[in-house]
């Protein structure tokens, strides 16, 4: 089966500007997580969506939003860029419910590699 | 929130034996402990998870004492290609992610 899939690869933006991160969920899966990696730091949760809605939401300005679409693929989108939103933005597929109260095994994407001038 | 501690790097040869202890003093009773590998600008990878005692699979062990305030990672017979970040996170329920602390993980630089 595919994995997960993320695009694009790199982002160049100016500060201002609104980036738009995509991604795509092993197929069948209806979860997706974004989180933000900044270099040489430990993952932020970001979001998480499932069936199509908005779960749950990391510690973020409302200017970091996203949904997911009706195919469970998902869109980061990021408003008004600053310096400090260079990062790594990795999406996440569980590989299923998990046993009960464990944490899901997810699978990453490749990263897309955001850099705010 | 539950809370891990890690060495921040470490070095070891091909061939050996290494473990990655990380410290959870506040884990809770329905926390589990997960372990993670990430190479440079890739996404993490998923190596083990356990709740007690020694969990065992084909890349790895991960030993949890009675008190589960540790536990080690245990990778065997290393190679170079198994530098990487490793990561220690506890923590249940996926969907409350945000409650998952990722720390800066354990530099393991392999020699040969």
């Amino acid at each position: 089966e595919a994995g997960v899939t993320q695009s694009p690869t790199h982002l160049i933006k100016t500060r201002g500007q609104q980036a738009t991160l995509r991604c795509s969920p092993i197929s069948g899966h209806t979860s997706v997580y974004w989180y933000q990696q900044a270099l040489g730091l430990g993952l932020q949760f970001l979001l998480w969506y499932d069936e199509g809605e908005e779960r749950n939401r990391g510690n973020f300005p409302p200017r970091f939003s996203g949904r997911q679409f009706p195919n469970y693929s998902s869109e980061l989108n990021v408003n008004a860029l600053e310096l400090e939103d260079s990062a790594l933005y990795l999406c996440a597929s569980p590989r299923d419910r998990g046993i009960a109260g464990g944490m899901h095994e997810q699978f990453f994407g490749p990263g897309t590699r955001l850099t705010v001038l | 929130l539950a809370k891990t501690t890690q060495p921040i790097s470490m070095d070891s040869y091909e061939g050996q034996e290494v473990n990655i202890t990380c410290s959870h003093n506040n884990i809770a009773t329905n926390d589990y402990i997960t372990w993670y590998q990430q190479f440079p600008s890739q996404g993490p990878r998923f190596i083990i998870q356990g709740y007690k005692t020694k969990v065992t699979n084909e890349v790895a062990s991960l030993f949890i004492p009675a008190d589960r305030k540790s536990s080690t990672l245990s990778l065997p017979r290393v190679s170079l290609s198994d530098t990487a970040v490793y990561y220690c996170l506890v923590g249940e329920n996926a969907g409350n992610n945000r409650k998952l602390i990722w720390g800066l993980g354990t530099s393991l630089a392999v020699n040969p």
